[in-house]
């Protein structure tokens, strides 16, 4: 366990909704990352998140957005969905910088399916 | 940006034996150098990791080799169990972003 939460574990949704993704950090890590992962693939980086900016994003279009909040938890919005973004949604914590080790704790990740 | 590449993608060994993954990267900048293990339904658990300035690394049964000049590095897992029959990532990171290969599903045969 590594103490990272996401919500929901699974959920599915229509083509052209809208969906928010939860994540809960472990403890004493303030920069959260997001990554996609598509069936029988590596997670893709979408975007990280420090101090509640973004801190660097990955090849996603503007749909693909994130909010981080003062207790570092942090969303994933992605809107106008599409097919292709069925996938695992993983979100990963890290300890401040000063202290980062580069080590990233993956939550379970929450599956979305797009019909 | 950078590519990384991992082969092979399915891996079938014989209880006990040895398994091999490579992964060769394309940033030179990369300095970091995880190893994860994906079990169904779960996600990405960190196993072993290694930094640009070291060439090997070993825990237990795992050991991690990096060669920065050919930009490929290697997990070895020995004397392998039925437990460690799962999906493996390699992934190099160059900043803020972690970049992952494609993942090598391993199956252990009792």
């Amino acid at each position: 366990e590594t103490g990272v939460t996401q919500s929901p574990t699974h959920l599915i949704k229509t083509r052209g909704q809208q969906v928010t993704l939860r994540c809960s950090s472990q403890s004493g890590h303030n920069t959260v990352s997001w990554y996609q992962q598509a069936l029988g693939q590596g997670p893709q980086f979408i975007f990280q998140y420090y101090r509640e900016e973004e801190n660097g994003r990955g090849n996603f279009p503007p749909r693909f957005s994130g909010l981080q909040f003062p207790n570092y938890s942090s969303e994933l919005n992605v809107n106008a969905l599409e097919l292709d973004d069925s996938a695992l949604y993983l979100c990963a914590s890290s300890l401040p910088k000063g202290l980062n080790t580069g080590e990233l704790f993956f939550g379970e990740g929450s599956r979305l399916t797009v019909l | 940006g950078e590519n990384v590449e991992q082969h092979p993608s399915t891996l079938s060994v014989q209880e006990g034996d040895s398994a091999v993954i490579k992964c060769t990267y394309s940033d030179s900048a990369s300095n970091y150098f995880p190893w994860y293990k994906q079990e169904l339904g779960k996600g990405p658990q960190l196993i072993i990791d290694i930094r640009s300035n070291v060439g090997e690394k070993k825990d237990q049964r795992i050991a991690v080799t990096l060669n920065k000049t050919a930009k490929h590095f290697s997990l070895h897992i020995t004397e392998t169990q039925p437990e460690d029959s799962a999906v493996y990532f390699c992934a190099a990171r160059n900043d803020y972003k972690l970049s992952f290969g494609a993942g090598t599903t391993v199956t252990v045969r009792a």
